[in-house]
């Protein structure tokens, strides 16, 4: 089946801790992207790649960081620096971010700070 | 700039009634994209329909419905005979062609479908 692959679906973080969460394609997309969602909230973008080796900072950016090392992965590193980390994060992946395309998502990984 | 804006925050409605969900959009483009997802309980976004700025024809996919209205910058979503799976949470979603495709995706509206 293609599709995009999140783990871990809940994680636990301590305070001043980083972590990373994982992301997987297998849908030969171009683009992919991070997104962090709260309750009552629309979708805000982290961070995208339009390409291997490539990425740019999205709307809220500071105190992540990614990393697009082979086409299929794009996992997110929420560092100690993220003030308010708690939240539902959403990966996702389109054909090509400059054509409008529609995109294909995870199923999400649910972040708590303890 | 760029905005959308679903000013319902939760429509709860009783199985087999007809429900729409409103969507306003802002956007200084003449060629844009717009974009309906569902969200259910399970988390994953599903893509439900995409729309350029262009093609202001109405579409129907069985039950869904959606009106296109550049005149008032409304991308309405109707439900017809809703049922319990329908119940989830509904993002509308705006791309700007200024800025590379930029997606910006609104609030969302949480749909409760009684049976």
């Amino acid at each position: 089946d293609g599709g995009i692959t999140q783990s871990p679906k809940y994680l636990f973080r301590k305070e001043g801790q980083n972590v990373t969460l994982s992301c997987e394609q297998n849908l030969n997309h171009d683009a992919m992207y991070w997104y962090r969602q709260d309750p009552g909230q629309g979708l805000r973008l982290i961070y995208y790649s339009q390409i291997v080796n490539d990425f740019q900072k999205g709307d809220i950016a500071e105190g992540y960081s990614v990393s697009r090392e082979k086409k299929e992965s794009f996992p997110l590193t929420v560092t100690s620096a993220q003030k308010n980390p708690t939240a539902f994060y959403l990966c996702a992946s389109s054909i090509d971010r400059d054509r409008g395309d529609e995109a294909f998502f995870g199923q999400g990984t649910r972040l708590t700070v303890v | 700039a760029q905005k959308v804006t679903q000013a319902q925050t939760e429509i709860s409605v009783v199985e087999k009634e007809d429900v729409t969900l409103d969507c306003v959009y802002e956007t200084r483009d003449t060629t844009y994209y717009l974009f309906w997802y569902k969200q259910p309980p399970s988390g994953e976004l599903v893509f439900l329909i995409r729309r350029n700025s262009f093609d202001e024809q109405n579409e129907i996919s069985g039950r869904y419905s959606w009106n296109f209205q550049k005149s008032t910058s409304s991308f309405n979503f109707t439900i017809t005979a809703s049922q319990v799976v329908d119940s989830a949470v509904y993002f509308c979603a705006l791309s700007e062609t200024t800025g590379g495709f930029k997606t910006i995706f609104g609030a969302g509206t949480r749909l409760f479908v009684k049976a």
